[in-house]
């Protein structure tokens, strides 16, 4: 099976812009989780979509928001960007009954 | 509130060497305990889960409730070890957020 995959692998925003990161799970998994990563506080749970409804949601101001389609393919959606923003985003799919989750290799955005 | 600790963040040994990487949690109900592994220009992937209580790649790892602790260990570190590892817990029940860890860099001498 193909894994996670995830679009684009870089990006550079400046303050202000917003961004839509895309992540396609393995096929035949249901839930995508997005976390966060940054040398500061290392990976933090954004989000994790299941059957297109959220289902469970972290810590992250409303300036991150996601959703998932049919296909179960997501996407997340981060709006005025700080520079704090600036941090590997990576997505991890799953079957959804708190089965194992395999990861994507990330989207690595800049917010000048 | 769900926690993970691992108090080193960098930790040396030589191959052949026996390994332990420390992991303590907090939560208050039965939680899922995981060890991920990222090794260098590759993605986070699962290296073992308490659950199934298998050996991988001469890795294994006890859960302590008591000492609320899920330390790896591997009494003979090759060099192909050297890599990123997280320790990494879900709530259970429906919450399958993954929290993590800060991570512990791993480095096998020869």
């Amino acid at each position: 099976k193909a894994g996670v995959t995830q679009t684009p692998r870089y990006l550079i925003k400046t303050r202000g812009q917003q961004v839509t990161l895309s992540c396609s799970p393995i096929s035949g998994h249901r839930s995508v989780s997005w976390y966060q990563q940054t040398p500061g506080q290392g990976l933090q749970f954004l989000f994790e979509y299941f059957s297109e409804t959220q289902r469970n949601k972290g810590n992250f101001p409303g300036r991150f928001s996601g959703r998932q389609f049919s296909n179960s393919r997501s996407e997340m959606n981060v709006s005025t960007l700080e520079l704090g923003d600036s941090a590997l985003y990576l997505c991890a799919s799953s079957s959804g009954g708190g089965e194992t989750q395999y990861f994507g290799p990330g989207t690595r955005l800049l917010v000048l | 509130a769900q926690r993970v600790t691992q108090p080193e963040k960098l930790l040396s040994v030589f191959k052949g060497a026996p390994v332990e990487l420390k992991c303590n949690y907090s939560y208050s109900g039965s939680p899922e305990l995981f060890w991920y592994v990222q090794y260098s220009r590759q993605r986070l992937q699962l290296l073992l889960r308490h659950i199934s209580r298998e050996s991988i790649k001469g890795f294994t790892a006890d859960l302590n409730k008591g000492e609320t602790s899920f330390h790896l260990k591997k009494p003979f570190a090759q060099e192909e070890d050297s890599a990123m590892y997280y320790c990494a817990l879900t709530g259970g029940g429906s919450n399958y957020k993954l929290t993590f860890g800060k991570g512990t860099l791993l480095t096998v001498n020869p």
